[in-house]
């Protein structure tokens, strides 16, 4: 099993909606979750760190669900703009890191 | 401006000729780490560094070195590089937390390798 899986995607969905993506992690012992949004070939720049109690930033909300291994994004209200390649980030021993394959999303008018 | 920067951001060499990629951070962090990225397999990591002198593999170190002289350099090694090595290239860093809890990480713009 891979430390961290998400589902590819795509996610076509059309301006206003709201859209989740989840990402399951092996390791039982990580502590440290984030997502990052990655433009066509450009650098991975960071959304937000996933904390145990959720947290929210503006329109994305992420979640963390120990007992089953997973985080969660949501994103409500989609603009043009998030079209993308998200990518879940999980430690593993120490502070190694481990990257998803990425979700892509294209955001139709 | 904080920043990571990466050099070359573009190299189009030949199998067998030692290349190194730099990378530099402003930042004062602890970390670094180099990926690679490759089509259908996301990113993964190289090497990656705690502080000065402090090294370890990441998922993917075969035919890669590294170094960590000092804390603002993390130069990517290829002693002998064969076209299996041709990726994007990113170098990131990031403070570090405590109790193994990784901060977020800033990254370079990326370096595109090519061996022939």
């Amino acid at each position: 099993r891979k430390e961290v899986e998400q589902d590819p995607g795509p996610f076509n969905v059309p301006e206003g909606a709201t859209v989740a993506f989840n990402c399951t992690y092996s390791n039982s012992a990580s502590q440290s979750f984030f997502w990052y949004r990655q433009d066509c070939r450009k650098e991975p720049k960071l959304l937000m760190s996933v904390y145990s109690s959720g947290n929210e930033d503006g329109r994305f909300t992420a979640q963390l669900n120990r007992a089953s291994q997973y985080i969660s994004l949501l994103i409500r209200d989609s603009k043009l703009s998030d079209s993308a390649t998200y990518l879940c980030v999980v430690n593993s021993a120490g502070y190694a890191l481990n990257f998803g394959k990425g979700t892509s999303l294209l955001v139709t008018p | 401006e904080a920043q990571v920067t990466q050099n070359p951001r573009y190299l189009i060499t030949v199998t067998g000729k030692k290349l190194t990629v730099t990378c530099s951070q402003n930042m004062n962090h602890e970390y670094m780490s180099w990926y690679r990225q490759d089509p259908g397999l996301g990113l993964r990591q190289i090497y990656y560094s705690m502080n000065v002198e402090v090294t370890d593999k990441g998922d993917v170190p075969e035919g890669y070195k590294v170094s960590r002289k000092e804390k603002r350099n993390f130069p990517l090694i290829l002693e002998s590089p064969s076209p299996n090595q041709t990726s994007l290239y990113f170098c990131a860093s990031s403070s570090l937390g405590v109790g193994s809890i990784n901060q977020p990480q800033h990254f370079g713009d990326g370096t595109r390798l090519s061996i022939l």
